[in-house]
């Protein structure tokens, strides 16, 4: 069965570092998003891609944080510098165009900034 | 911004129990999702329901929808184990750009 791949699982960082994670989404799956997800709570929404196109990255700290899709495949988020509030859970997800449809999720990178 | 709220925060059944949970929501939706997460991993689509549906199933899972209330309930019977996990509804807003907007969750522990 087609996976969302995430890495790393984990990252541990100090504070003003750089850190990147990487995702693909199920193959053919034209909509990737990056959400946020701190213990306890929901996840929210950070960036959304359209094929290589950002949709909307309204909630997306831009002083910091950055994706892209290059290829409109697989993306990157980094965040540069990291900042102690960054630590929770990076997660990716992506689905198929052409209707409202459930959403299929990576397993997620946990990041530690101390 | 989270639109869906989960009631209860967290529940704790036997084994063997039936688990029912709630989600209300703010405003017209396409549809609703129901999402599981065990500790520390991804989410897993369990249910999507339309907003012209009021009932669905999926194997031991049964999902309501009122629309008149803005509320949702997923009801797991004959609980297990392994059904120990969060647990989220997520709605596809009529006005939203093929985006989800997410509750808090309901922790559930199921004790063996």
């Amino acid at each position: 069965e087609a996976e969302v791949a995430q890495s790393p699982r984990y990252k541990i960082t100090e504070k003003s570092q750089a850190v990147a994670f990487w995702c693909d989404p199920i193959s053919g799956h034209a909509t990737l998003y990056w959400y946020r997800q701190i213990l306890g709570q929901g996840p929210e929404l950070l960036v959304q891609f359209q094929d290589e196109s950002v949709v909307d990255d309204s909630q997306l700290p831009k002083d910091r944080f950055s994706a892209e899709r290059l290829k409109g495949v697989d993306s990157t988020l980094k965040i540069q510098p990291a900042e102690l509030g960054d630590s929770a859970m990076y997660l990716c997800a992506s689905s198929s165009s052409g209707g409202r449809k459930e959403q299929y999720f990576g397993p997620g990178t946990r990041l530690t900034v101390t | 911004s989270q639109q869906g709220e989960e009631d209860p925060q967290a529940l704790s059944i036997q084994e063997g129990e039936n688990a029912t949970m709630n989600c209300s929501y703010k405003t017209s939706i396409n549809n609703l999702q129901w999402y599981r997460q065990n500790s520390g991993r991804g989410l897993v689509h369990l249910i999507l329901i339309r907003s012209n549906e009021r009932e669905k199933h999926s194997g031991r899972l049964r999902v309501t929808l009122d629309t008149s209330k803005k509320s949702s309930s997923l009801l797991i019977t004959a609980s297990r184990a392994a059904d120990t996990a969060s647990y989220f509804c997520a709605t596809d807003a009529e006005d939203s750009n093929y985006q989800l907007i997410w509750g808090a969750g309901t922790k559930l522990i199921i004790k063996p």
